[in-house]
């Protein structure tokens, strides 16, 4: 089943103690971002990469990292979290070809709630 | 950098009245999407248009996109309970390369 898997589902986590989260596709991608959303502001871009090691900073980077050394996994790293990094994450993957039927499709991850205390 | 403005936020109809979201961009647009995010889950593509002044359906859902390429809309007919979530816009215009969100319409359909 084509899908894009992300861990963990939760997390509460403290200040400052740094954490991962894992994003994985299986579709053979080349395309991955991550988006943060917040209520009234929708989605907003963190990082993407248009292919392994190559990732460049959406709207909204402050405070995040991210790595792409192989194609299926594009983890978000959050070295120093603070209390305004509490948010919803969802990684997604397109293809670059894109489907004849739903060219451009976004494939989302089930999303991540953080909160840092 | 790129603006894309949604309209409502938020939405109550009573089931089986009809139902409309519009997006307008700041810039014009080289495509839009439409994702639908039921609550609790994740966005999930509906459809992509490219065209001036397109309107594409799939069954009670109608979309268009705007002459000028600067709006869109997504219609609804006749909702029913199962259309509830969050409805997005997503624009890809300009200089950027990157698909930029509006901020989403929360539609609650009362039974």
């Amino acid at each position: 089943e084509a899908q894009v898997t992300q861990n963990p589902r939760y997390l509460i986590t403290v200040t400052g103690k740094k954490l991962t989260v894992t994003c994985s596709q299986n579709m053979n991608h080349e395309y991955m971002s991550w988006y943060r959303q917040d209520p009234g502001l929708g989605l907003r871009q963190i990082y993407y990469s248009m292919n392994v090691e190559v990732t460049d900073k959406g709207d909204v980077p402050e405070g995040y990292k991210v790595s792409r050394k192989e194609k299926r996994n594009f983890p978000l790293i959050l070295e120093s979290p603070s209390p305004n990094q509490t948010s919803l994450y969802f990684c997604a993957s397109r293809g670059t070809s894109g489907s004849a039927l739903r060219p451009g499709e976004l494939f989302f991850g089930e999303g991540s709630r953080l909160t840092v205390l | 950098g790129q603006q894309v403005m949604q309209i409502p936020q938020y939405q109550h109809v009573q089931e089986g009245e009809d139902f409309t979201t519009y997006c307008n961009s700041s810039t014009t647009l080289s495509n839009i999407q439409w994702y639908k995010q039921r609550p609790g889950g994740h966005p999930v593509f509906l459809i992509q248009l490219v065209k001036s002044g397109e309107v594409k359906k799939q069954k009670r859902l109608t979309f268009q996109f705007g002459e000028a390429k600067k709006n869109s809309s997504l219609h609804i007919t006749a909702t029913q309970t199962t259309d509830v979530g969050t409805y997005f816009c997503a624009g890809r215009g300009g200089s950027a390369r990157q698909l930029t969100f509006g901020s989403g319409t929360q539609l609650t359909v009362l039974p």
